[in-house]
């Protein structure tokens, strides 16, 4: 059966540092990938989508890459801010109209 | 980016009542939108994709009396939780396509069941 995969469970990270997040996935073949922010009690917010043909993408600190050869992606966020805590998920869909499906997400906490 | 609005955030019912949630796309129009429920430290699962005008597809497991979805317009879902139960407490999270790829996800729903 399909399975997505976010490594960490949670990641503490040091301010200003890079954050990098993990996702793996298997018998599972994506036409794009979207990564979210959660906070408690909150909806996810959308910060990037990549699809199958692309390498990398970014947007302000972060950026997102995705191997379709190693089914990964990885998700950086630059100079991480406290603000930046919170847990981001890791969504695939195999395109058309299909739904995201998530993975469990990484809780990170930036420490200032 | 493009906003979902659901209400209301939160709602307690006695055991056996039903309860609504409603879903909107503020800004966009919505073929498709789709219902999620988390539990606590768990990600996202899938309930069911509603098209608009057409009836629900459910996920295997999900009970389609239970969870009653109308979708009556490319703005509005609404997921109604019939005869609810305690276990049927949980954070429910809507979602709406505006496009063939993003997802944009409303604010979420808690429910508690008592």
């Amino acid at each position: 059966s399909q399975k997505i995969e976010q490594n960490s469970e949670a990641l503490n990270i040091q301010e200003g540092k890079t954050a990098t997040l993990t996702c793996n996935y298997t018998n599972y073949s994506p036409a794009y990938l979207q990564w979210y922010r959660q906070d408690p009690g909150r909806g996810p917010v959308f910060l990037l989508l990549i699809r199958e043909n692309e390498k990398e993408k970014r947007k302000e600190r972060l950026k997102v890459t995705f191997d379709t050869t190693l089914k990964q992606s990885l998700f950086h966020i630059t100079a991480s801010q406290p603000a930046d805590s919170a847990t981001y998920l890791c969504a695939l869909a195999r395109g058309g109209n299909t739904p995201l499906v998530f993975g469990k997400g990484t809780r990170l906490s930036v420490i200032a | 980016g493009a906003v979902v609005s659901q209400h209301p955030s939160r709602v307690i019912c006695k055991s056996g009542t039903s309860v609504k949630i409603e879903c909107r796309s503020l800004d966009f129009q919505a073929t498709t939108m789709f219902w999620y429920r988390q539990f606590p430290k768990q990600s996202l699962m899938l309930m069911a994709t509603s098209n608009e005008g057409s009836k629900a597809t459910y996920e295997q497991g999900v009970e389609k009396d239970k969870f009653l979805i109308n979708h009556a317009s490319l703005t509005l879902s609404t997921l109604t939780v019939t005869s609810a139960h305690p276990e049927d407490s949980s954070f429910y999270i809507c979602s709406a396509r505006q496009l063939l790829e993003t997802q944009y996800f409303g604010p979420g729903t808690r429910l508690l069941v008592l």
